[in-house]
């Protein structure tokens, strides 16, 4: 079975810093798809980024990158220039290529950007 | 921008009682997904739902829960007899016939037992 984890529980930067959150899964499967979700205190899913596994080049969005390192199996997420509104709970999720392509979450990390 | 959609947003109920959680997927997606979140906790997956059948469920999703799509744009999922373990925020998502399409989760509906 997949598993993910995200060992880092809480974070907290400066506004406009830079801060990286990391993650690792292991699975058994080649192709497969990594995911990053916000929660806010509305506790919404909000996708922020995804990865095709099977794709070498890091997925961006905006101020979003990830570090995909594939042998590794470690999916790490950089916000650039971080915003108040970054503020929420991050959690990394793994989906298979096959069957019923659920998705498996981390633990979350919880970000707060102070002023 | 298409939404998913859950009602209602917050359900309070006595242990024992049946309850039954809405949602409204994307109306051109046809993969349909259950998951719970205990305050807390991590977001985990309960079942699946594709082609009007459950695709895959997890060890949580046990008999007291049952999952339906009475017509073409309803998803819900029924517990039967709730538990005080019940209380947890529940999430529907959705997504198309796309390998690793992005699933798109709806704002979610608050469960208290009671």
């Amino acid at each position: 079975a997949q598993t993910v984890t995200q060992s880092q529980p809480e974070m907290s930067v400066q506004e406009a810093e830079t801060v990286t959150l990391s993650c690792t899964y292991d699975t058994s499967e080649s192709n497969y798809y990594l995911f990053w979700y916000k929660q806010p205190p509305s506790r919404q899913m909000i996708l922020v980024i995804r990865q095709e596994a099977y794709k070498q080049q890091n997925a961006t969005e905006n101020r979003f990158s990830v570090n995909f390192q594939k042998a590794a199996k470690s999916f790490s997420l950089k916000i650039s220039d971080s915003q108040l509104g970054d503020t929420a709970m991050y959690f990394c999720a793994f989906m298979g290529s096959q069957g019923a392509q659920k998705l498996v979450f981390g633990q979350g990390t919880r970000l707060t950007i102070n002023p | 921008e298409p939404e998913v959609t859950q009602t209602p947003s917050h359900q309070v109920t006595q242990m024992g009682q049946e309850v039954i959680l809405r949602c409204v997927p994307i109306s051109n997606h046809l993969y349909f997904y259950w998951y719970r979140q205990i305050l807390g906790q991590k977001v985990e997956f309960l079942v699946s739902f594709y082609n009007n059948e459950i695709s895959e469920k997890s060890e949580i999703f046990d008999d007291q829960f049952s999952v339906e799509r009475p017509d073409g744009s309803n998803f819900t999922l029924k517990i039967r007899s709730t538990k005080l373990e019940d209380s947890a925020m529940y999430f529907c998502a959705s997504h198309t016939t796309s390998a690793g399409d992005t699933q798109y989760f709806g704002p979610g509906t608050r469960l208290t037992v009671l």
